[in-house]
C-alpha cells in the first residue's frame, strides 16, 4: 500500500522567512496531493492541493511543487507569519472514495 | 460549501459503556466517508472507509466488532465504540469524499474527543 514519509518533524522559523516542507510516496499510482494544516484541537482544513497533472500550483503565500518522477512533493510557505504556527500533514490518494495516506506532520513554529 | 459536522464534540464516559459518534455532510452528498482516530502529537491513522449501503472496510489491527460503522444515508456515517476502555481515548475524526466538482477532495469534521474514564 501507499505509504507517505514527511519531514521534518519541526521545523522553526523567523518571521518573514520562509518554510519548506517535504513529502514523499512509494505509490506511483497516486495522483492528488494535498496538504492540510492543523491547529491545536482543531480539524486538519485543507490548505492546498495538487493533482499529477499539474507540477506546481501556488496560492499567495503558499505553494506546492510536484516531481512525480522522483515521487516527492513539496509545501512552501513564504513571508511567514505568527499565525502559520501549526502541524502541517501531507496527504497522497489515488482515486475518488479511497482514502488518503497521511504524512506523520510536521510541526511549524514561527516566531516574531 | 463542503462543510461535515460532528456530534458530540466531547465524551465522557465509564468504562464498559458505548459511545456513538455522528459525522454529517452538510451541503452535499457523501457515498464515501473516512473514520481517523488521531492521538496526541501524531498523524491521522485510518480506521475505516464508509460505504453508503454496504460494510465499512476496515484497516488491518481495527476490531470491527468493537468500533461498529454505519453508513445509511449519503449524509450520514456514525461510527459506534463498543464497551470502551481507556485506550479507547482518542480524537476521532470523521472526512467526507466530496466529489460535487470531480476534485475528490477530502473535508474534515471538527473531530469528537473521546475521554473513558
Amino acid at each position: 500500500g501507499e505509504n507517505v514519509e514527511q519531514h521534518p518533524s519541526t521545523l522553526s522559523v523567523q518571521e518573514g522567512d520562509s518554510a519548506v516542507i517535504k513529502c514523499t510516496y512509494s505509490d506511483s499510482a497516486s495522483n492528488y496531493f494535498p496538504w492540510y494544516k492543523q491547529e491545536l484541537g482543531k480539524r486538519p482544513q485543507l490548505i492546498i492541493d495538487i493533482r499529477s497533472n499539474v507540477g506546481e500550483k501556488k496560492d499567495q503565500r503558499i505553494a506546492v511543487t510536484l516531481n512525480k518522477t522522483a515521487k516527492h512533493f513539496s509545501l512552501h510557505i513564504t513571508e511567514t507569519q505568527p499565525e502559520d504556527s501549526a502541524v502541517y500533514f501531507c496527504a497522497a490518494g489515488s482515486q475518488a472514495g479511497t482514502a488518503l495516506i497521511f504524512g506523520k506532520g510536521t510541526t511549524l513554529s514561527v516566531s516574531s | 460549501g463542503a462543510v461535515v459536522s460532528q456530534h458530540p464534540s466531547w465524551v465522557i464516559c465509564k468504562s464498559g459503556t458505548s459511545v456513538k459518534i455522528e459525522c454529517r455532510s452538510l451541503d452535499f452528498q457523501a457515498t464515501t466517508m473516512f473514520w481517523y482516530r488521531q492521538f496526541p502529537k501524531q498523524s491521522l491513522m485510518l480506521m475505516a472507509t464508509s460505504n453508503e449501503g454496504s460494510k465499512a472496510t476496515y484497516e488491518q489491527g481495527v476490531e470491527k466488532d468493537k468500533f461498529l460503522i454505519n453508513h445509511a444515508s449519503l449524509t450520514l456515517s456514525t461510527l459506534t465504540v463498543t464497551s470502551a476502555h481507556p485506550e479507547d481515548s482518542s480524537f476521532y475524526i470523521c472526512s467526507a469524499d466530496y466529489s460535487g466538482t470531480g476534485a475528490e477532495t477530502q473535508y474534515f469534521g471538527p473531530g469528537t474527543r473521546l475521554l473513558v474514564l
